[in-house]
């Protein structure tokens, strides 16, 4: 099977401007995870999706959003970026992520800097 | 929420022995706890898992251990070898890291002198 995959893997932008991360899961995973990875915080949770609905969210402001589609692939937005924004964004899919202890397998990242 | 304390920041140890690294956690619900080992410029790989219903693991020469009481877990490296050098995540969730997400430790670099 072929993994999580990222796209874009760079982005470069500029502060005030937003941007789209696309991710499609592993095939048959239908959640699937978003967090955000900087030297300073380390992996921090976003949000997660599951048959399209956003069923918990980490502690990150509203210009953090995400979506997912009815083919499980997802994308999060960010808006008005800051420069605190740069990371490496990555996300997680599960085949349900619920109670049970689904792992999670990440994809490569979007590594995304904000000048 | 979850909180995740991991340590040390950074451990280096000598080719053909073990390294040790430990994690506590806050919530006493968390009952999933996987380790994930990220090389520069890759993703977090699992390489090793465990549930509240057990206290250790192996496979190979990873073991992880779980004491949940203290509410603390370690990851056991035995017979060390240049490609363990990495960055190593412990994490914590409850639901199995879906709808509640994972809660990750700060990470440790791992390097494996020769």
């Amino acid at each position: 099977k072929a993994g999580v995959t990222q796209t874009p893997r760079y982005l470069i932008k500029t502060r005030g401007q937003q941007v789209t991360l696309s991710c499609s899961p592993i095939s048959g995973h239908r959640s699937v995870s978003w967090y955000q990875q900087t030297p300073g915080q380390g992996l921090q949770f976003l949000f997660e999706y599951f048959s399209e609905t956003q069923r918990n969210k980490g502690n990150f402001p509203g210009r953090f959003s995400g979506r997912q589609f009815s083919n499980s692939r997802s994308e999060m937005n960010v808006s008005t970026l800051e420069l605190g924004d740069s990371a490496l964004y990555l996300c997680a899919s599960s085949l349900v992520g619920l109670a049970g202890s689904e792992t999670q397998y990440f994809g490569p990242g979007t590594r995304l800097l904000v000048l | 929420g979850e909180n995740v304390e991991q340590h040390p920041s950074t451990l280096s140890v000598q080719e053909g022995d073990s390294a040790v690294i430990k994690c506590t956690y806050s919530d006493s619900a968390s009952n999933y706890f996987p380790w994930y080992k990220q090389e520069l410029g890759k993703r977090p790989q699992l390489i090793i898992d465990i549930r509240s219903n057990v206290g250790e693991k192996k496979d190979q020469r990873i073991a992880v251990t779980l004491n949940k009481t203290a509410k603390h877990f370690s990851l056991h490296i035995t017979e060390t070898q240049p490609e363990d050098s990495a960055v190593y995540f412990c994490a914590a969730s409850i639901s199995g890291g879906g709808a509640d997400g994972l809660t990750f430790g700060k990470g440790t670099h791992l390097i494996i002198q020769p």
